[in-house]
């Protein structure tokens, strides 16, 4: 299994601005993700944070909205940038071993754009 | 026990019946799948997987059917409990990278 802990838990903030979420695992990993749950719905893949080189982003997000940073294998943060309520969203760190095993994840960040 | 056909968004029981949750995933290519239990104010937790090589594979109260040639998943839940109420998500490797959810499914437990 792996621990993870993401901070904040929560958040409030105004609209325009940006807030940085991190995501720290008790152990090295091989992939570090972020999705997003909009309220009532399923999760969708931001990005794939590699380690020392830009994120993979998926379809409909992108780099200059998510910056993600991922500097060794233990640690990965995403910012949520210039902010509007349509933002509002649980944000969750996944983390995997190894590829096609399984994907743990953290308890995620609720934010809330006002 | 109850049963849905297709996929629904929710699925109410009596405790101590048989639950049933389908699943229906897009990409004939996905060789591993994984059903996730998620709570409220919680992340999504491994309930149990199975691979393409397999069609059946049980757990703990826990039963996975995966048929391949319709792509679709089933998670039964034996006995149901009031602590099995929770949202389950169905999720499948697609290219080897990073998992992909389908839809999720309510599932409440009266006592």
């Amino acid at each position: 299994s792996a621990v993870i802990s993401q901070k904040p838990s929560r958040d409030i903030c105004q609209r325009g601005t940006s807030l940085t979420i991190q995501c720290q695992v008790d152990s090295q990993v091989t992939m570090m993700f972020w999705y997003r749950q909009q309220p009532g719905q399923s999760l969708t893949l931001i990005a794939t944070a590699n380690q020392g080189s830009e994120a993979t982003y998926e379809s409909g997000f992108v780099i200059d909205k998510f910056p993600i940073s991922r500097p060794n294998l233990t640690f990965s943060t995403l910012t949520v940038s210039n902010m509007s309520p349509e933002d509002s969203s649980i944000y969750l760190c996944s983390v995997v071993r190894a590829l096609n095993t399984e994907a743990f994840f953290g308890q995620g960040t609720r934010l809330t754009v006002v | 026990g109850e049963s849905v056909g297709l996929h629904l968004p929710t699925l109410s029981v009596q405790e101590g019946d048989n639950s049933i949750i389908n699943c229906a995933y897009s990409n004939s290519a996905s060789d591993y799948f994984i059903w996730y239990k998620q709570e409220s104010g919680k992340g999504p937790q491994f309930i149990i997987d199975i691979r393409s090589n397999m069609d059946k594979r049980q757990g703990q109260r826990v039963t996975v059917l995966l048929n391949k040639t319709v792509k679709h998943l089933s998670l039964q839940i034996a006995a149901t409990q009031p602590g099995d109420s929770a949202v389950y998500f169905c999720a499948e490797y697609q290219a080897g990278t990073a998992l992909i959810f389908g839809k999720g499914t309510t599932l409440s437990v009266s006592s």
